[in-house]
């Protein structure tokens, strides 16, 4: 199974761009790299998804370089509202019983007024 | 909203005894997953079934076992509920890893004794 190495805490302030990395080495040729945003008690929630370059919806941009070893969340103007914990997974899902992402321990962001 | 709901959402219960939870959704997805949160560790995948009566474990499955009889329902069972067993358990659903997304339900907060 592919893992993830992303920072354990951030800081930013009200309408900054928030860049998140997360690195993924052993990332195999079938992989997907999806993020997910986390309230507190709240269930995770999904973000964004993608395969290889950028990939952009109403709420984020994921950037993933050529050699998909590392990818890159970007929050455009975050508020208040965005301060959470961001996950990044990878996962295959070539298992037909079921596809075992692993969350880990996810960067916690803080956004400050 | 995905139309998946957790029961209980809170219990306290003591050391030795049974408990069982339950993941309902109304979405019909054949995918079903039972996570535990806790601090430092982020989300574990405890067991995940990819359809009726088919199930497998996760990363963290030593003291449950699950059951899934029907394609609305997932439970999860602690046989003899240890301390170490305090968390916050959430089920997710998805139609089909790892493109479709995983959805999560509100989370129930057992504390054990």
């Amino acid at each position: 199974l592919a893992k993830t190495t992303q920072p354990i805490s951030m800081d930013s302030y009200e309408g900054q761009e928030v860049n998140i990395t997360c690195s993924h080495n052993n990332i195999a040729t079938n992989d997907y790299i999806t993020w997910y945003q986390q309230f507190p008690s709240q269930g995770p929630r999904f973000i964004i998804q993608g395969y290889k370059t950028k990939v952009t919806n109403e709420v984020a941009s994921l950037f993933i370089p050529a050699d998909r070893k590392s990818s890159t969340l970007s929050l455009p103007r975050v508020s208040l509202s965005d301060t959470a914990v961001y996950y990044c997974l990878v996962g295959d899902g070539k298992n037909n019983a079921g596809n075992m992402l692993t969350f880990g321990g996810g960067t916690r962001l803080m956004v400050k007024p | 909203d995905a139309g998946i709901t957790q029961s209980p959402r809170h219990k306290v219960t003591e050391t030795g005894t049974p408990v069982t939870l339950r993941c309902h959704q109304t979405e019909n997805h054949r995918y079903m997953y039972w996570y535990r949160q806790d601090p430092g560790h982020g989300l574990r995948l405890i067991h995940y079934s990819y359809g009726v009566k088919d199930t497998d474990k996760g990363e963290v499955s030593d003291g449950y076992s699950v059951s899934r009889s029907k394609t609305e329902d997932f439970l999860l069972t602690l046989e003899s509920a240890t301390s170490s067993q305090t968390s916050v358990y959430f089920c997710a659903i998805s139609e089909s890893p790892p493109r479709d997304t995983q959805y999560f339900g509100p989370g129930t907060r057992l504390t054990v004794l």
